[in-house]
């Protein structure tokens, strides 16, 4: 059974801090790694995905990094705004008989206080 | 809006009832998946479907079932509800068969008295 861990649970931080979170996951059939934002009340939302190890994608003021050789991935966020308060999920895809389909970790709530 | 259109938004019902939760996909996407989110848990991965058949199957219960018909949209349906059934139940689809990502809908949430 693939399993996605994802550190911290929760996060609290004061507006302008810069934070990160990491994920991690089995290095074994690796196909690909996902950030997704989900907002309360809301439907999540896709980040990045990326699938070569050393891949680091960028969005404004949030980044990500990948290494599938150790299984894991960093998410970063710089300068932390209340509005980045969300839980960020992290998602793998594997090959083998899984068909696609994303295994989801429990994912990293922040709360960005102003 | 994403694109992929859930309904109902909330459902209310008591154990041993029957509910069917639907959803649409987006213009093009042939792949839907269901997911439920429990308190506590992550996104549990409950069934797939590619193109009207099933692709692959997850934590999905015995009293769970679910199906994608001709215009590719689905309808999840739970029998035989009990408390531990209350849940936000995501459909998410893709236009291939995942490996990239997904669209989110917006979630049915289920509660069972």
């Amino acid at each position: 059974i693939l399993n996605v861990e994802q550190s911290p649970q929760s996060l609290h931080v004061q507006e302008g801090d810069s934070t990160n979170f990491t994920c991690g996951f089995p290095s074994s059939n690796f196909y690909a790694l996902h950030w997704y934002r989900w907002e309360t009340a809301k439907s999540p939302e896709a980040l990045f995905v990326m699938t070569l190890n050393g891949d680091e994608k960028k969005k404004g003021r949030i980044s990500a990094t990948l290494n599938t050789k150790e299984g894991y991935s960093y998410l970063y966020i710089k300068g932390s705004q209340p509005e980045d308060s969300a839980t960020y999920l992290c998602a793998l895809t594997a090959y083998g008989g899984s068909q696609g389909n994303l295994i989801f970790g429990k994912g990293t709530k922040l709360s960005v206080k102003p | 809006d994403s694109g992929v259109t859930q309904t109902p938004k909330h459902l209310i019902t008591a154990t041993g009832q029957r509910v069917t939760l639907r959803c649409s996909p987006r213009s093009g996407d042939l792949s839907v998946y269901w997911y439920q989110q429990s308190l506590d848990q992550g996104l549990q991965f409950l069934i797939q479907y590619y193109n009207g058949e099933e692709r692959a199957k997850g934590n999905i219960l015995e009293r769970f079932s679910a199906q994608q018909f001709p215009d590719l949209h689905s309808e999840l349906n739970l029998s035989s509800l009990e408390l531990g059934d209350s849940a936000l139940y995501f459909c998410a689809s893709s236009e291939g068969k995942g490996h990239y990502g997904y669209t989110f809908g917006s979630g049915t949430r289920l509660t069972v008295v």
